[in-house]
């Protein structure tokens, strides 16, 4: 049964960075992909990109274009995700899942706040 | 980026039936769409209930299927539970993207 483990709540200031990390136990990535979706309070949910890990290669949500970078690294079965320029909008919870939206992360909550 | 529509809200008495509908701004939508449907209850993340169009997990309750009708993706909960309770949102891809519905709020009542 295979488990995602994301990284701890994160606050952050306006214009930073931030990386979410997503590892997955009892499996691997295997041949699937590794999506982020996110959701921010009260709202639905937003598809922002996914990686095919064994490829390396990713494609992301217009939205993010340029400000989203979704990486893998098959060794250890994790996956990132790196937001920059972040701005208020950007606090939600941040998910991954594998294996066709199969399995889900707990999440991760990013607030943005001066 | 194309817009996938939902009806924001329904209502379903314990037992009764019901069908969300999942709509694309491009047009039908086809099997090609591979749409999904999720459940998600507060607190908690969304949990993958159909995939490509009507296929099933094993969590699946079998009160729960899913279709394409009137050029659109379907979920229609047949004899709903208090527990069925919760935001359902359906997932269409494009060429370059998924993209999600806004979501239907469905109440058992």
């Amino acid at each position: 049964q295979v488990q995602l483990v994301q990284s701890g709540a994160e606050v952050k200031k306006p214009g930073s960075s931030v990386r979410v990390s997503c590892k997955a136990s009892g499996g691997t990535f295997r041949s699937y992909a590794v999506t982020w979706v996110r959701q921010a309070p009260g709202q639905g949910l937003e598809w922002m990109g996914g990686i095919i890990p064994s490829l390396g290669t990713a494609n992301y949500a217009q939205n993010f274009q340029g400000r989203v970078t979704i990486t893998a690294d098959e060794s250890t079965s994790t996956a990132y995700m790196d937001l920059s320029s972040l701005k208020s909008e950007d606090t939600a919870l941040y998910y991954c899942a594998i294996e066709a939206f199969a399995y889900w992360g707990q999440g991760t909550l990013v607030t943005v706040s001066s | 980026q194309a817009v996938v529509t939902q009806e924001p809200s329904l209502t379903v008495s314990p037992g009764g039936t019901v069908t969300l509908t999942c709509g694309s701004s491009t047009g039908t939508v086809t099997s090609g769409h591979y749409p999904y449907w999720f459940q998600q209850k507060p607190g908690q993340a969304p949990r993958t209930l159909i995939y490509d169009t009507s296929n099933k997990h094993s969590w699946t309750p079998v009160r729960f299927s899913g279709s394409l009708l009137g050029g659109k993706a379907a979920l229609t909960l047949s004899g709903a539970q208090p527990e069925d309770e919760a935001d359902y949102y359906c997932m269409l891809s494009y060429d370059d993207a998924e993209v999600f519905g806004g979501g239907t709020k469905l109440t058992v009542l």
